[in-house]
């Protein structure tokens, strides 16, 4: 059974103080990783689509990055409004449908 | 801007009503879909359509039905049938089968009085 693994599911950071936030995954032909970032009540909003083991891409103070076997969304030097919960995604081969890990939830303190 | 609409964003159903979510997208995505969102669990699908009239059941469509008529348009029937409606729901659109980000709309909380 394909599977997606967040952790930790909760992390709480003092500004400027820099952690990765890490999703697992055991899918079989990986077609894409997917970051989502979700505000309180709101819809979650998309940051990155990964491919390929070894690809990374930034937007701002995140950075993510993949591997065979787990992807990390790095955050440097956080700032208060990066407090969210941060969704990880996983599309495999054949499958028009990703699978959503739970999430992790992010608190900056000032 | 290009988006996707959901109404209402507060939605109080009474024990064996059947109640309708809007969605609405001028993104001119071919593919549409509905999640549940609870508390400490991912996102659950309940129905997707990749193309206007046909769509698909999900992990979790009892107690739901959708219909596809309009390519702008995916609405979601939370019927009687659905024993624990309460939750957040959330529709979502994408260009198409390959592995795009999906474009969500900001939600409807629905809760059972």
């Amino acid at each position: 059974e394909d599977q997606v693994t967040q952790s930790p599911e909760a992390l709480r950071l003092q500004e400027g103080e820099s952690s990765s936030l890490n999703c697992s995954y055991t899918v079989s032909g990986l077609r894409g990783l997917f970051w989502y970032r979700q505000d309180p009540g709101k819809g979650p909003e998309f940051l990155f689509t990964l491919y390929s083991a070894g690809e990374e891409k930034e937007k701002e103070r995140l950075k993510a990055t993949l591997t065979k076997k787990e992807s990390f969304l790095h955050i440097t030097a956080p700032k208060p409004e990066d407090s969210a919960t941060y969704l990880c995604a996983v599309q495999k081969g054949g499958s028009y449908i990703p699978t959503f890990g739970r999430g992790t939830s992010l608190i900056v303190h000032p | 801007d290009g988006g996707i609409t959901q109404s209402p964003k507060y939605l109080f159903r009474k024990e064996g009503q059947n109640v309708t979510l809007s969605c609405e997208q001028n993104l001119n995505h071919d593919a549409m879909y509905w999640y549940r969102q609870d508390p400490g669990q991912g996102l659950r699908l309940i129905y997707y359509s990749q193309i206007v009239n046909d769509f698909q059941k999900g992990d979790i469509a009892e107690g739901y039905s959708v219909s596809r008529e309009k390519k702008e348009s995916f609405p979601l029937t939370v019927t009687s049938a659905q024993k624990n409606p309460t939750a957040f729901y959330l529709c979502a659109s994408s260009a198409g089968s390959l592995p795009y980000g999906y474009t969500f709309g900001s939600g409807t909380r629905l809760t059972v009085v």
